[in-house]
């Protein structure tokens, strides 16, 4: 039972535009949700998050949108860079005492071309 | 700062033998995950620990897994009785509290993880 789901195996982009990797989750207890960048024999690198009570959050060319109506959630990067290509994973965690829990999709791999 | 250190990177075992994973967490923090990343899936958690206390083991398979995270020295996970199954990509993360802050100063900090490779 896949409760983050990250629909697109792959995506290609050319350098400069930008890049929108896409998450869908099942779990309506999940409250916080991130994003973690993973190069090939390397461990995930957080690169953003954002809680429920907000529908957006910036960090500089990231941005993570949330739609909680449609259980559903973005990673826009702009302008995209040859230096992002990787695999993309989305995660989720449920409020309470199990916050820790992190529960990830199985991944987007972004190629940014030159 | 060193990050979270895992070692080996590389852990090769017969089926039936046994494999230890260590993993020495960011200085400072004292709660660390295991989490397992099977051939083209996403990562699943497997236990949480603090420093001398299981706090949550739910995902870790019932027979042959074992955690630890003594006072001194880095946790282990430990796996006996190898099978092909087993194999796939052990990650340790730590934090230096369990709530994830709402404000993302605190993530979960992960390290580059043990390929365990059964033959």
């Amino acid at each position: 039972d896949q409760q983050v789901k990250q629909n697109s195996p792959s995506l290609s982009v050319q350098e400069g535009r930008i890049s929108i990797l896409n998450c869908d989750y099942t779990n309506s207890m999940f409250d916080y949700f991130l994003w973690y960048k993973k190069y090939p024999a390397e461990g995930p690198t957080f690169l953003i998050s954002i809680s429920s009570i907000k529908d957006k959050n910036e960090d500089g060319r990231f941005t993570v949108f949330l739609n909680k109506s449609a259980k559903h959630l973005s990673l826009h990067i702009v302008p995209s860079q040859p230096g992002d290509s990787a695999v993309y994973f989305c995660a989720a965690s449920a409020g309470g005492g199990s916050n820790y829990k992190l529960t990830f999709g199985k991944g987007t791999l972004l190629t940014v071309n030159p | 700062n060193a990050g979270v250190m895992q070692n080996p990177r590389h852990l090769v075992r017969r089926r039936g033998q046994e494999a230890r994973l260590r993993c020495s967490p960011v200085k400072g923090h004292s709660h660390v995950y295991w989490y397992r990343q099977l051939p083209e899936e996403g990562l699943k958690f497997m236990v949480y620990l603090q420093k001398e206390n299981i706090i949550d083991e739910s995902g870790m398979p019932k027979e042959r897994f074992s955690a630890e995270f003594p006072k001194e020295g880095p946790s282990i996970l430990r796996i006996q009785q190898v099978v092909r199954g087993d194999s796939a990509a052990y990650f340790c993360a730590s934090s230096p509290r369990q709530a994830l802050e709402l404000d993302s100063n605190q993530p979960q900090h992960f390290g580059d993880g043990t390929r365990l490779s059964i033959l």
